[in-house]
């Protein structure tokens, strides 16, 4: 298994631009978490899945965050439009079970000028 | 006040030291996990706990539920393992991060 797969890795993008964020998760996999990583807040959930149905969103920062899930191998985190301050990296992981261990993907390090 | 809270944020030793990494929560959990994260950015899970303790190559994870508090250890440490270690509980939907620790391990 090729583990999972984010896309792109590096994105450069002026403010007020739309960005989309991409992720295949593992197959089989019924969980699927977006992550977001940042200097000052350290690791922060966003929002996950299971079988494609939002479960827990409290941690999308604001409407400008949509998360979708349109079927069991692929997963999009927008931002639209994006700020300066949504420079992070975001990272997507999948699990079998929400206890089970959480493989994750190498990361899309977004940086909004 | 954080519900996850790690000590040390900072840890150096020496190749060959038993490392311990402590994490204490305030929160009812349903697991915890040991996350490592490499100096390139990559993130492994490294164990999610409920009780008792796992052991995995030369690391150990132990938890005490009524004591609210987690350990990773590392057994003969290596430059291998300079990382920054993070825990990460769950309760019910909601997921909260400790800042971290970041491991130099010196040859």
């Amino acid at each position: 298994d090729a583990g999972v797969i984010q896309s792109p890795r590096h994105e450069v993008t002026e403010m007020g631009q739309e960005v989309t964020l991409r992720c295949k998760p593992i197959s089989g996999h019924d969980y699927l978490f977006w992550y977001r990583q940042t200097m000052m807040r350290g690791l922060e959930l966003l929002i996950y899945f299971n079988n494609n149905v939002p479960i827990d969103d409290s941690g999308m920062p604001e409407d400008r965050f949509s998360a979708k899930m349109p079927n069991a191998s692929f997963s999009t985190l927008k931002i639209q439009p994006s700020e300066p301050r949504d420079s992070a990296v975001y990272f997507c992981a999948s699990s079998g079970g929400v206890q089970g261990i959480q493989f994750f993907g190498p990361g899309t390090r977004l940086t909004v000028l | 006040k954080n519900e996850v809270e790690q000590s040390p944020q900072n840890l150096t030793a020496q190749e060959g030291e038993f490392i311990t990494i402590n994490c204490s929560y305030s929160v009812g959990i349903s697991a915890l996990h040991w996350l490592q994260q490499h100096p390139g950015g990559g993130i492994v899970s490294l164990f999610m706990l409920s009780s008792g303790k796992k052991k995995h190559g030369r690391l150990i994870a132990t938890i005490n539920i009524q004591e609210k508090h987690s350990s990773l250890h590392i057994t003969a440490s290596h430059p291998r393992d300079s990382a920054v270690y993070i825990c990460a509980v769950r309760t019910g939907n909601q997921f909260y991060f400790g800042t971290g620790t970041s491991l130099t391990v010196i040859p």
